[in-house]
């Protein structure tokens, strides 16, 4: 059975504190995804990892980075966290897509860190 | 760009009635769509996909077809169950980026016995 692994599903931390989120996939996935998910805003991407050691930006970025060291581990990084930092964080990976028409990639989702900043 | 509209909710039905969820979506190019849920306390999982225009993916009773016509994706079932409670995602594959899905904001979904 495939599985995403997220290290915590709560988490409370303070302002200021540099905050960890692990993810783990054991499906030998190229891709890797951290989104941020939050009422009415529904998912909103963040980064996404294509490979070890490479990166993109997603559509939010800004407060948060990322490591990938290994192929199966996924980690988000909050330099120093704050209160708008509150949020369900999703954990996602995929194969590599076809780059044809018509092909598509399923995303396979951990079960989410809900965050809170105090 | 690449975008998804999905009615807003929450929906709240009555077991064994009519589901409809509607979903529209802009792009250029021939991208794959897709249905997502999310069960209470879980992570997302794919529902069903469709990747060419009048395809239509199926799955657990739910059904949607691709519709080149009208930029439709539109999740339909028969007969819901409160199990079916849930929040429910359209999304679709960003043609320019095939490794990158594009979500909606999600509709919540509420089954009452």
């Amino acid at each position: 059975d495939v599985k995403v692994t997220q290290s915590s599903r709560y988490l409370v931390k303070r302002t200021g504190e540099k905050v960890f989120l692990e993810c783990v996939q054991d499906m030998d996935h190229e891709n890797m995804f951290w989104y941020r998910q939050d009422p009415g805003l529904g998912l909103r991407l963040i980064y996404f990892s294509y490979d070890v050691k490479m990166k993109e930006k997603g559509d939010i970025p800004e407060g948060y980075s990322v490591s990938r060291e290994k192929k199966e581990r996924f980690s988000l990084i909050l330099e120093s966290a704050s209160t708008n930092q509150t949020s369900m964080y999703l954990c996602a990976s995929s194969s590599h897509g076809q780059g044809s028409r018509g092909s598509y990639n399923e995303q396979f989702f951990g079960p989410g860190t809900r965050l809170t900043v105090l | 760009g690449n975008s998804v509209t999905q009615m807003e909710g929450p929906v709240t039905l009555s077991e064994e009635a009519f589901l409809t969820i509607n979903c529209t979506y802009t792009a250029t190019g021939y991208p794959s769509l897709f249905w997502y849920v999310q069960y209470p306390g879980e992570g997302l999982q794919l529902l069903l996909k469709a990747t060419k225009a009048d395809d239509k993916g199926s799955n657990k009773g739910f059904e949607a077809t691709y519709r080149k016509e009208t930029t439709s994706f539109h999740l339909e079932k028969g007969s819901v169950q409160v199990s079916d409670s849930a929040v429910y995602f359209c999304a679709l594959s960003d043609v320019n980026r095939d490794d990158k899905i594009i979500f909606g904001k999600g509709t919540r979904l509420h089954i009452l016995p």
